[in-house]
């Protein structure tokens, strides 16, 4: 079957440091993947997307993600924290063009002083 | 501004109630998506609908009542809702299924408290 797993669904990192969000998938064929990032009462905002271009794709506020198909991840990074980090963050994954997104549980990101 | 507007922000209604929230969207997508969100639960798809026509429906219990007069505009009524029903309610609108490569854009949820 396929689907996506987000690992870890509590991450805290310290100001100034490395962010990594983990995510992975199931799937057969090549996917369409991407990140959310989700504000305190907000909506799901696209953080960024791979469909198939380069393997690094960079989104907005830093943020980048490499898509690895050897490992069927495509973890996000972001070189140093900031307070306004803190979020919960949604991996999604579409298997083709013609099926909806299948949304990771997420992982809330707490940024440490 | 994400080109996604849901009204109202916060809602509290009792359970013998009736209310409806609303999604509006000017984007020019055809596909329109209502979520659940609860509290350290993973967002739970309710409604599809696609060019006006709703395509799934997951499951979701009749006091849920979703209505898409136009590609622009869908709503969700609700009646003799139950306290489990509190949760953030998330729209979303993409070009249309066959282009989800392209992603959803959401609105900023409607918060909804049963009391």
């Amino acid at each position: 079957a396929q689907s996506v797993t987000q690992l870890g669904s509590h991450v805290s990192v310290s100001e100034g440091a490395l962010v990594l969000l983990r995510c992975n998938y199931s799937s057969s064929v090549p996917p369409y993947l991407f990140w959310y990032v989700q504000y305190p009462n907000q909506g799901l905002q696209l953080l960024l997307k791979y469909t198939s271009a380069a393997t690094l794709v960079k989104g907005i506020n830093g943020f980048e993600a490499e898509f690895k198909k050897s490992e069927t991840s495509f973890h996000l990074t972001k070189p140093s924290a900031h307070m306004s980090d803190a979020a919960e963050y949604f991996c999604a994954v579409s298997f083709d063009a013609g099926n909806m997104l299948t949304f990771g549980g997420g992982t809330r990101l707490m940024v440490k002083p | 501004e994400t080109g996604v507007t849901q009204t109202p922000r916060h809602l509290v209604m009792g359970m013998t109630n009736k209310k409806s929230l609303k999604c509006e969207q000017h984007l020019g997508h055809n596909a329109m998506y209502w979520y659940k969100q609860s509290a350290k639960k993973p967002l739970e798809l309710m409604f599809v609908y696609n060019f006006k026509e709703q395509t799934e429906n997951n499951s979701v219990p009749s006091r849920f009542s979703p209505e898409c007069p136009n590609s622009s505009h869908l709503f969700l009524h609700l009646h003799t809702l139950q306290p489990e029903d509190s949760a953030l309610y998330l729209c979303a609108s993409s070009q249309d299924p066959q282009t989800t490569n392209y992603g959803y854009t959401f609105g900023s949820g409607t918060r909804l408290t049963v009391v």
